[in-house]
């Protein structure tokens, strides 16, 4: 049973364009939610995270989205490059960071 | 800058085998982690670790144990590797300082014929 669900599951994008990944989540008690992101033949690698008392964060040209009430949150990525392209995956952790559960991942192609 | 690194890129097994998977992380970080990745799926966790000699049962932790014996180093074992068991696996370690923030490995190709 996923507990987060990610979509889409891949995405093409033309150099410039915004980029958005959306996910949802059931559990409560997810008390953390971050993005990582993955390039081939390397491991995931933290983008950037939000906690669920603030409902947007940014840095640079990634922001997260966060709508508490509706249990779902969302990447952006503005004036997306070719350098972006990766796999994204969402992910919401436990109090305590022990347990973490992973979106099944969105295939992002920058079109130069 | 942390390092996570895992003994092999690659390996192949024949069903039945038991197989070794071991990961090591440079940066002191008492907590580490093992996962599967498969396509449509993302990373699910089969085990985690928070001190030297413990271990935690993460979502799909059947066919699979762990041991850690020193800080730095967590591993894998498949006691009889199944062709289910075919996957990428990322180890991960994080702080206690900050629980959260996890590192990955490069991941292991494992294929069991």
């Amino acid at each position: 049973q996923q507990q987060v669900k990610q979509s889409p599951q891949s995405l093409i994008v033309q150099k410039g364009g915004i980029s958005i990944i959306n996910c949802a989540y059931e559990n409560t008690a997810f008390d953390y939610f971050p993005w990582y992101q993955q390039f081939p033949g390397k491991g995931p690698a933290l983008l950037i995270a939000i906690r669920p008392d603030v409902s947007e964060k940014k840095e640079g040209r990634f922001t997260i989205s966060f709508n508490k009430s509706a249990k779902q949150f969302s990447l952006h990525i503005m004036d997306s490059q070719p350098g972006d392209s990766a796999t994204y995956f969402c992910a919401a952790s436990d109090t305590g960071g022990f347990k973490t559960i992973f979106g099944a991942g969105t295939r992002l192609f920058v079109k130069a | 800058d942390v390092k996570v690194t895992q003994s092999s890129r690659y390996l192949v097994k024949r069903t039945g085998e038991k197989v070794f998977l071991e990961c090591v992380q440079d940066m002191d970080h008492e907590n580490m982690f093992w996962y599967r990745q498969d396509p449509g799926l993302g990373l699910r966790l089969i085990y985690f670790s928070y001190d030297v000699k413990m271990k935690e049962k993460g979502d799909i932790p059947e066919g699979y144990s762990v041991s850690r014996e020193k800080k730095e180093r967590f591993s894998l074992i498949l006691e009889s590797a199944s062709t289910n068991q075919t996957s990428m696996y990322l180890c991960a370690s994080s702080s206690a300082g900050n629980n959260y923030e996890q590192y990955f490995g490069p991941g292991t190709r494992l294929t069991v014929t």
